[in-house]
């Protein structure tokens, strides 16, 4: 079976401080997907990134970064110098390489970046 | 990227009615639509999964009386709550598997019910 776990429910940080959300994730699978996605107050998944189980390089993105360690099982995701407009639940998220399988999420962190 | 639209996006009804919720690929064939349910502060959980054609595959749990699903068309899939509860509050978002993409997922927006 297939499992996120996302261990800080919630997490407050001062704005230009960097935050980093852990993920760690369990699975049988070989080949797998990983995802990130941001949820503001509005409701609606902001998509984030996909990484796929074979590429193990850490990926930058303006201030985001994300650290893939296939040998812990952890998809870490950090945030450089946060700001207010940071604030949202996220929600890493993992599937098989097939699509016939939906996401199974974790329970998210709850970023609360204070001015 | 892919859109997938969710109508409403926000409903308020009266308990023991029935709401439909739409949930629509708006440039791209779906054959696959997934539908989650989502309670305040907590993370998204999976009710059915559902293909065009054919009947819909329900989690553990979920009352496919009270869920109905239709996958009538590849661009196209409802939820209908039916005899809605305020148990049955929550939110709902669909995915969307598009037929030339099938390792990608796109969200709609969601749809926040709120039964009195």
């Amino acid at each position: 079976a297939q499992k996120v776990t996302q261990a800080q429910t919630e997490i407050s940080v001062v704005e230009k401080e960097d935050v980093t959300l852990d993920c760690v994730y369990e699975t049988r699978d070989t080949t797998y997907y990983l995802f990130w996605y941001k949820q503001p107050p509005s409701g609606e998944l902001v998509f984030l990134i996909r990484r796929n189980s074979f590429d193990e390089q850490n990926e930058i993105s303006g201030r985001y970064s994300w650290n893939f360690q296939k040998s812990t099982s952890s998809f870490n995701f950090t945030i450089t110098a946060s700001q207010v407009v940071d604030s949202a639940v996220y929600f890493c998220a993992l599937s098989d390489i097939s699509g016939n399988t939906p996401l199974v999420f974790g329970k998210g962190t709850r970023l609360s970046v204070i001015a | 990227g892919a859109v997938v639209s969710q109508h409403p996006s926000r409903v308020i009804c009266k308990s023991g009615t029935s709401v439909k919720i739409e949930c629509r690929s708006l440039d791209f064939q779906a054959t696959t639509m997934f539908w989650y349910r989502q309670f305040p502060k907590q993370s998204l959980m999976l009710m059915a999964t559902s293909n065009e054609g054919s009947k819909a595959t329900y989690e553990q749990g979920v009352e496919k009386d009270k869920f109905l699903i239709n996958h009538a068309s590849l661009t196209l899939s409802t939820l209908t709550v039916t005899s809605a509860h305020p148990e049955d509050s929550s939110f709902y978002i669909c995915s969307a598997r598009p037929r030339r993409d099938t390792d990608t997922q796109y969200f709609g927006p969601g749809t926040r019910l709120t039964v009195l």
